[in-house]
């Protein structure tokens, strides 16, 4: 199975902050990663597939980068609506499989 | 708009089994593959296996192989997940997901609402 780490697996920021979070593939899945959002007692959402194309409907302050076993999920200026737990994930090969999560606090 | 809406919360005792359901609309059925996966509390989600609408062939993780089993029913545009011979560590949130293909890419974009599967004695 390919692990994904991610980091941190929580951080602090105040609303305006930038903000990036990283998630390593245990070997190469091209660009078959996702990034997901969820908030307490709900579904996780979509935000961005394929490392760096964004969902419909998602705003443009989330971006995706990345390759190979290293990528990164950016929030340009957080906002309330932010703070969060986000997942990434590899969809290149089953077992689907995804990091630990990133929980996103305010400072 | 896209819904999969799921059944209700399930409590069973240890050893019994429990079937999970996923309605779809919004979209046509057979276009695309469902994934099943859940998430224990305090953990991130774990992948539970596929299931192709139109064959109903399926490919299942390989940790819950014999307990678990996926369905579906094309009438009524619902698939099903059963898990059998439950054990208190399968208390967790189960999700319905469905696979969109852009390209080659092949993602979860929709996500059920959750069902609440608890397992005790």
């Amino acid at each position: 199975d390919i692990q994904m780490t991610q980091s941190p697996s929580s951080l602090s920021a105040s609303v305006g902050d930038r903000v990036t979070i990283t998630c390593r593939a245990s070997q190469g899945i091209s660009n078959y990663l996702a990034w997901f959002q969820q908030k307490p007692g709900k579904a996780p959402k979509s935000l961005i597939y394929a490392a760096s194309n964004l969902q419909s409907g998602v705003p443009s302050k989330f971006s995706g980068s990345g390759s190979g076993t290293d990528f990164t999920l950016t929030i340009s200026s957080l906002q309330p609506e932010d703070f969060a737990t986000y997942y990434c994930q590899q969809y290149r090969s089953y077992p689907v499989t995804f990091g630990g999560g990133t929980k996103v606090e305010i400072k | 708009q896209v819904q999969l809406v799921q059944s209700g919360a399930e409590v069973k005792k240890p050893g019994a089994s429990v079937k999970v359901s996923c309605k779809a609309s919004g979209y046509t059925f057979t276009n695309y593959h469902i994934h099943w996966l859940r998430q224990a509390p305090g953990q991130g989600p774990e992948w539970l296996g596929i299931i192709n609408p139109i064959s109903g062939g399926t490919t299942y993780a390989q940790r819950l192989q014999g307990r678990v089993t996926m369905t579906r029913d094309t009438s009524t545009t619902t698939v099903y997940m059963e898990l059998s011979s439950l054990r208190s560590e399968d208390t967790a949130v189960y999700y319905c997901a469905r696979r969109y293909c852009d390209g080659g890419s092949c993602y979860s974009d929709f996500w059920g609402q959750g069902t609440l599967v608890s397992v005790s004695s």
